[in-house]
């Protein structure tokens, strides 16, 4: 069975301009997380979907932006890139959400480079 | 709110010896409890999970890890490290509701040979 998938693997985008990021669950999956990971740091939450709707947002300022689709794959949106938006970013997805926990199964992460 | 405190940014161990990594935590409700593996240029992969059934939790590759309330902890170790376990090592804790996980800032381990 194939994990979750990302794409692109790597690009670069110069400040001010937008970029858009994809990810597809695992078959099966509802939920999608979004994580940004600065070279150094942890992983930091973004969003979290299911069933198309947010579920959760992270202190992210509004140049992110997400949405998912009917076949549960999602897009993470910025805006107005900034040097400091350079990092690796992780899409997880789970089978559901709330009462409990469900187990995240991460993707290989896009790396996104600003200059 | 929910935390992670991971001690020890780096950690060095010699093959076939004991790897600790130590990870307090910090969560207002029961929480859950993690630990994830990263390996360079790859996402990550969960090691392990604590979500309050027994308090001595085993993973895979022969790490385990125990809960313990009294101390807000939840260290991982392994009695013999591998060549192979060389990686970043991330504690991270979720609360019910959505699937917030929130991690550590990792700890780099190096296994000399």
């Amino acid at each position: 069975d194939a994990g979750v998938t990302q794409s692109p693997t790597h690009l670069i985008k110069t400040r001010g301009q937008h970029v858009t990021l994809r990810c597809s669950p695992i078959s099966g999956h509802k939920s999608v997380s979004w994580y940004q990971q600065v070279l150094g740091q942890g992983p930091q939450f973004i969003f979290q979907y299911y069933e198309k709707e947010e579920r959760g947002r992270g202190n992210f300022p509004d140049r992110f932006s997400a949405r998912q689709f009917p076949n549960y794959s999602s897009e993470l949106n910025v805006n107005a890139l900034l040097l400091g938006d350079s990092a690796l970013y992780l899409c997880a997805s789970s089978l559901a959400s709330g009462g409990g926990f469900y187990e995240q199964y991460f993707g290989p992460g896009t790396r996104l480079t600003v200059t | 709110a929910q935390s992670v405190t991971q001690l020890g940014s780096h950690v060095s161990v010699s093959e076939g010896a004991l790897v600790l990594l130590r990870c307090n935590y910090s969560s207002s409700v029961p929480p859950y409890l993690f630990w994830y593996v990263q390996y360079p240029n790859q996402g990550l992969q969960l090691l392990l999970k604590y979500t309050s059934a027994a308090t001595l939790v085993k993973g895979i590759n022969g790490f385990e890890a125990e809960f313990k309330k009294s101390e807000t902890s939840f260290h991982l170790t392994k009695p013999s490290a591998h060549m192979s376990d060389a990686a970043e090592y991330f504690c991270a804790v979720a609360s019910g509701g959505y699937q917030k996980v929130t991690f550590g800032i990792g700890t780099k381990l190096q296994v000399i040979p």
